[in-house]
């Protein structure tokens, strides 16, 4: 069972470029969901939690589709330190239920 | 910024051996969680604990893994006879309620 579906990517975009990523899930009682980013052999960090209003934090969007049951982020003016792998995360009872990642790559 | 840590960062241990991963929540969090990440592959979650007993466990938390907190600042992670596919990353991390779970940096785990 795939709690949590994301495309893979990978995303190689131009500096300054917007990229928009999105992710499906499964379980509609999750009431939770957040956008943590990974670097290569590190740990997940929070991005930014998502929730039904959707929020905003400088150049990150993150919104929340209840009805077709989908989270996106927008990254606007793409930089690059934001190459990593982008994780879609909705909670459990107790845990969180990881995607398997969107790998971005911007380019100079 | 406080930080979850663990230890040690890259541990080595022969099939069957017993190993013990450790972790240090931040400290004012209640709840503490294990994740594996075997490499290429998504984060797992393995287990949760509250007011010290486990709160939810998977199916890859079987009877070869067990948790701990022997004091007021440690988290262990055992797995008492390691398995080839036991190689992973295994992330600590810990939150202050259920969500916003805040990870370790990991310890990589190779068996052989």
């Amino acid at each position: 069972r795939k709690e949590v579906e994301q495309d893979p990517g990978p995303f190689n975009v131009p500096e300054g470029a917007t990229v928009a990523f999105n992710c499906t899930y499964s379980n509609s009682a999750s009431q939770s969901f957040f956008w943590y980013r990974q670097d290569c052999r590190k740990e997940p960090k929070l991005l930014m939690s998502v929730y039904s209003s959707g929020n905003e934090d400088g150049r990150f969007t993150a919104q929340l589709n209840r009805a077709s049951q989908y989270i996106s982020l927008l990254i606007r003016d793409s930089k690059l330190s934001d190459s990593a792998t982008y994780l879609c995360v909705q909670t459990g009872a107790n845990n969180l239920f990881f995607g398997t990642g969107t790998r971005l790559t911007v380019i100079p | 910024e406080p930080e979850v840590t663990q230890t040690p960062s890259h541990q080595v241990t022969q099939m069957g051996q017993e190993v013990i991963l450790r972790c240090v929540p931040i400290s004012n969090h209640l709840y503490f969680y294990w994740y594996r990440q075997i490499l290429g592959q998504k984060v797992e979650f393995l287990v949760s604990f509250y007011n010290n007993e486990i709160s939810e466990k998977s199916e890859i938390f079987d009877d070869q893994f067990s948790v701990e907190r022997p004091d007021g600042s440690n988290f262990t992670l055992k797995i008492r006879s390691t398995k080839l596919e036991d190689s992973a990353m295994y992330f600590c991390a810990s939150s202050e309620a259920v969500y916003e779970q805040y990870f370790g940096p990991g310890t990589r785990l190779t068996v052989t």
